[in-house]
């Protein structure tokens, strides 16, 4: 069975350094994807950043990147120059890609900004 | 016109009501989902509907109805709830191929009393 782990249920970062946000995941399958998202306050989900297992490159979009260790089982997010707007809760998620539309969701880490 | 809408935003309904939540997307996708997020648990997928047949059900209590009439548009209908099914629900779409990379809704926050 698939599963997602989120190790860290809350995180401080100061404002303009960088922080990675742990996610390992538990798959049989050869072909998947890894997403991360992030829910602010207001609820909305909003996705980030993709990364699928057979891309040679770790992914990035704009100040996210994604440290994909394929042996350790890892998708680790890294932010860049924490804004204040990036609290809130991250979640990481996995999806077989056979014709299953089943997103596995980890149980989130909350990151706090410092000003 | 945001991506995904959902409404409403709020919602407080009594057990014998019955109500529907609504949701549309505007990113011209051929599936759309239905997930229930309770306090202190992960996401949970409740319903999916790809080119508006429905292909996944999740064990879902039959007060809980979805109806997906086009590609754009998501329905949840809600008869003689639970307080447990108080929730965020959210509402997601996403292409059939690919990624499948799925854009969320803002939610609906649901209280049943």
């Amino acid at each position: 069975a698939q599963k997602i782990t989120q190790t860290q249920p809350g995180m401080f970062v100061q404002e303009k350094e960088a922080v990675t946000l742990d996610c390992t995941y538990d798959t049989s399958d050869q072909s998947y994807g890894l997403f991360w998202y992030k829910q602010p306050s207001s609820g909305e989900m909003i996705f980030l950043i993709y990364q699928g297992s057979y891309d040679e490159q770790n992914a990035t979009e704009g100040r996210y990147s994604l440290n994909f260790q394929k042996a350790r089982k890892s998708a680790n997010l890294v932010i860049s120059a924490s804004q204040l707007g990036d609290s809130a809760m991250y979640f990481c998620a996995m999806r077989r890609m056979d014709s299953s539309y089943k997103l596995i969701f980890g149980s989130g880490t909350r990151l706090l900004v410092r000003p | 016109e945001t991506g995904v809408t959902q409404t409403p935003r709020h919602l407080v309904m009594g057990m014998t009501n019955k109500k529907s939540l609504k949701c549309e997307q505007h990113l011209g996708h051929n599936a759309m989902y239905w997930y229930k997020q309770s306090a202190k648990k992960p996401l949970e997928l409740m319903f999916v509907y790809s080119l508006e047949e429905r292909v996944e059900n999740n064990s879902v209590p039959s007060r809980f109805s979805p109806e997906c009439p086009n590609s754009s548009h998501l329905f949840l209908h809600l008869h003689t709830l639970q307080p447990e099914d108080s929730a965020l629900y959210l509402c997601a779409s996403s292409q059939v191929e690919g990624s499948k990379t799925q854009y969320f809704g803002p939610g609906t926050r649901l209280l049943v009393l």
